[in-house]
């Protein structure tokens, strides 16, 4: 699976867009990228995924660098419900699903 | 539609007594089936995962074991709890992707585990 590096934290105001980075260089060409996040005391919540092309979503834009060595995940208008563990993960070449540390999103009033 | 049932939601459990958590999918077949701890303030880790029946692969050497009877059912099972068994336990599948070996994962509602 693809090692990822996330920021550990991140505020954001409400209504403001919320712009989550991830790295993710040792990905492979044809393992996804995916992004799911956690609020508290619940189970990680599917958001978007994406290979090479940008995704949006109901939820969720995801923007992937043309490396593939990096992609943003953007909430366009965060809303205190946003304040979650986020997660992205690179991977795909064989079942393992791993989660990394993710980013804290504190989502302001 | 698919979903996800993990019971019980909540567990008290005293040192050195068993567990057994279970956890069924239903809508789908041939599901890769996960079991993830998470201890409090901590991420997910990932304690066994199963991409069909009777296939077991382990990522934690510890006290706990994992069984697939069935192709929608996982069981985590304990002989022996210790107190660092505590945590949330949940329960996630992923469809066969085919050539995509990793899908969407969908979790269950997890099981609060605390040993006492």
């Amino acid at each position: 699976d693809a090692k990822t590096t996330q920021p550990p934290s991140m505020d954001c105001a409400e209504g403001r867009a919320a712009n989550l980075p991830c790295n993710h260089s040792t990905i492979s060409g044809n393992e996804y990228v995916y992004w799911y996040r956690q609020i508290h005391s619940q189970g990680p919540q599917y958001i978007i995924h994406g290979l090479k092309n940008n995704e949006t979503n109901e939820m969720a834009s995801l923007i992937i660098t043309e490396d593939r060595k990096s992609s943003t995940l953007i909430l366009p208008h965060a809303t205190l419900r946003d304040t979650a563990v986020y997660y992205c993960i690179g991977g795909g070449s064989n079942y393992k699903l791993t989660f990394g540390k993710g980013t804290l999103l504190t989502v302001n009033p | 539609s698919q979903t996800i049932h993990q019971w019980p939601a909540t567990l008290v459990q005293p040192v050195g007594s068993p567990l057994s958590l279970e956890c069924t999918v239903e809508g789908t077949s041939n599901p890769n089936l996960y079991w993830y701890r998470q201890a409090a303030g901590r991420g997910l880790q990932l304690l066994f995962y199963s991409v069909g029946i009777g296939q077991i692969s382990s990522e934690v050497p510890q006290n706990l074991s994992a069984s697939r009877p069935q192709d929608r059912q996982f069981i985590l099972s304990s002989k022996k709890l210790l107190l660092s068994d505590s945590g949330f336990y949940l329960c996630a599948w992923t469809r066969d992707g085919g050539m995509v070996f990793l899908t969407e994962a969908f979790f269950g509602q997890g099981t609060r585990l605390t040993v006492v």
